[in-house]
């Protein structure tokens, strides 16, 4: 079993509404989790840290659920801009090695 | 600052070849690291460095060297290019491994 797992998606959106997809980890000793974006054919880039009680960064909401293992991202009012694939990041506790997952493929349309 | 730098951004090489793709910091990370992106796949570990003379294996490190003489450098050296490490490798680094990680722009390598 992969260590991140994430639905390759894509989803589909158009501009305004709102898209939420999670990502689960199998090792519960993990304590640490990230979103990255990643454009086309470019660099992964942090779009936010994942805290326990959830946290929002003006459109984007992230949330943990430890009990099952996974965390979450949603998108809410939806903009061109935010077509890209988001890449779930974990690390466990003094672990130099992050787990990535394959990424969720989001698409906006006008 | 330039952040994470690559070089060379494409590459094609013919099987057996050798190569070094070069990574370099201008951010005083200790921690540096060398992944390789393949379609439908996670960026997978390939090496990493937690400072100056000290490096370790990832998950993915057969046919890959590195070395960490300085801070701010962190070249992957392929021994004897094979069809199967046709990907993409990006350099990243970070204060520690839990912090935010920074990306260099990546290099596109084809192997023949």
């Amino acid at each position: 079993r992969k260590e991140v797992e994430q639905d390759p998606g894509p989803f589909n959106v158009p501009e305004g509404a709102t898209v939420a997809f999670n990502c689960t980890y199998s090792n519960s000793a993990s304590q640490s989790f990230f979103w990255y974006r990643q454009d086309c054919r470019k660099e992964p880039k942090l779009l936010m840290s994942v805290y326990s009680s959830g946290n929002e960064d003006g459109r984007f909401t992230a949330q943990l659920n430890r009990a099952s293992q996974y965390i979450s991202l949603l998108i809410r009012d939806s903009k061109l801009s935010d077509s890209a694939t988001y890449l779930c990041v974990v690390n466990r506790y003094n672990d130099y090695k992050l787990s990535f997952g394959a990424g969720t493929t989001v698409t906006v349309r006008a | 600052n330039a952040g994470v730098t690559q070089t060379p951004k494409f590459q094609v090489l013919k099987t057996g070849q050798s190569m070094t793709l070069q990574c370099a910091q201008d951010m005083n990370h200790e921690y540096m690291s060398w992944y390789r992106q393949d379609p439908g796949m996670g960026l997978r570990l390939i090496h990493y460095s937690v400072g100056a003379g000290i490096t370790d294996q990832g998950e993915v490190p057969n046919g890959y060297n590195v070395s960490r003489s300085t801070t701010e450098d962190f070249p992957l050296r392929l021994l004897s290019a094979a069809p199967s490490q046709t990907s993409v490798y990006f350099c990243a680094s970070s204060l520690l491994p839990g912090n935010e990680q920074f990306f260099g722009p990546g290099t596109r390598l084809t192997v023949l």
